[in-house]
């Protein structure tokens, strides 16, 4: 168990519907990761909050967007979901960025 | 851009044989290295870390990785696997002056043989 924390662990939508993925970080983590795991595309990084900003983008389409709350939780929101966002996300947190970052196991998200 | 590529995609070996997974990097500036083991359908976790220093590391396990900056490389090693070491083996880095997003390599399954 890394400490972290992710819900649901499974999620099975129609397209075009809207869904949330939350994630606690380890305690004392600053720093939380979001990443997309898929089969044809592997593990992409998707977006970093460190202590509430917004510090790094990867490949995250504008569909997706992400907060960390005040109190460091962490939610990726994914709208207008299509087949191809089915993939499991994962969340990640670290105490400050650049450290080894914790992984969470995943939210399974199934789109149909 | 960063990359990171890891050469075998499928392994399989039986077991008490030995262990190498290559991984190498293309990034000009200073990186963190990192291996990461995920077990079928559990979450990744970390084997070990390179940040600086002696560039051969020790990690959980009994698995060891070795720094070879001239290579753009960082490999894994394990004398002998087990059974219980079958699982996807992903080599990622970041940026160190940067820090945060990982690059992940593209993972190598490994299969081992009882």
């Amino acid at each position: 168990d890394s400490g972290v924390t992710q819900t649901p662990k499974h999620l099975i939508t129609a397209t075009g519907q809207r869904v949330t993925l939350r994630c606690s970080p380890r305690s004392g983590d600053l720093s939380v990761y979001w990443y997309q795991q898929s089969l044809d595309q592997g593990l992409q990084f998707l977006i970093q909050y460190y202590n509430g900003e917004e510090r790094a983008k990867g490949n995250i389409l504008e569909r997706f967007s992400a907060q960390q709350f005040p109190d460091l939780h962490s939610e990726l929101n994914l709208s207008s979901l299509e087949l191809g966002d089915s993939a499991l996300y994962f969340c990640a947190s670290s105490v400050v960025p650049g450290n080894e970052q914790y992984f969470g196991p995943g939210t399974r998200l199934t789109v149909t | 851009a960063q990359s990171v590529s890891q050469h075998n995609h499928h392994v399989i070996l039986s077991e008490a044989a030995s262990l190498e997974l290559g991984c190498n990097y293309s990034y000009g500036g200073t990186v963190n290295l990192f291996w990461y083991v995920q077990y079928p359908g559990q979450h990744l976790q970390l084997l070990l870390k390179y940040f600086s220093g002696d560039p051969l590391v020790k990690g959980i396990k009994g698995f060891e990785a070795e720094f070879i900056k001239s290579k753009f490389s960082f490999n894994l090693r394990k004398p002998s696997v087990q059974w219980s070491d079958t699982a996807e083996y992903f080599c990622a880095v970041n940026e160190r002056e940067k820090g945060g997003k990982l690059i992940f390599g593209q993972g190598t399954e490994l299969s081992v043989k009882p």
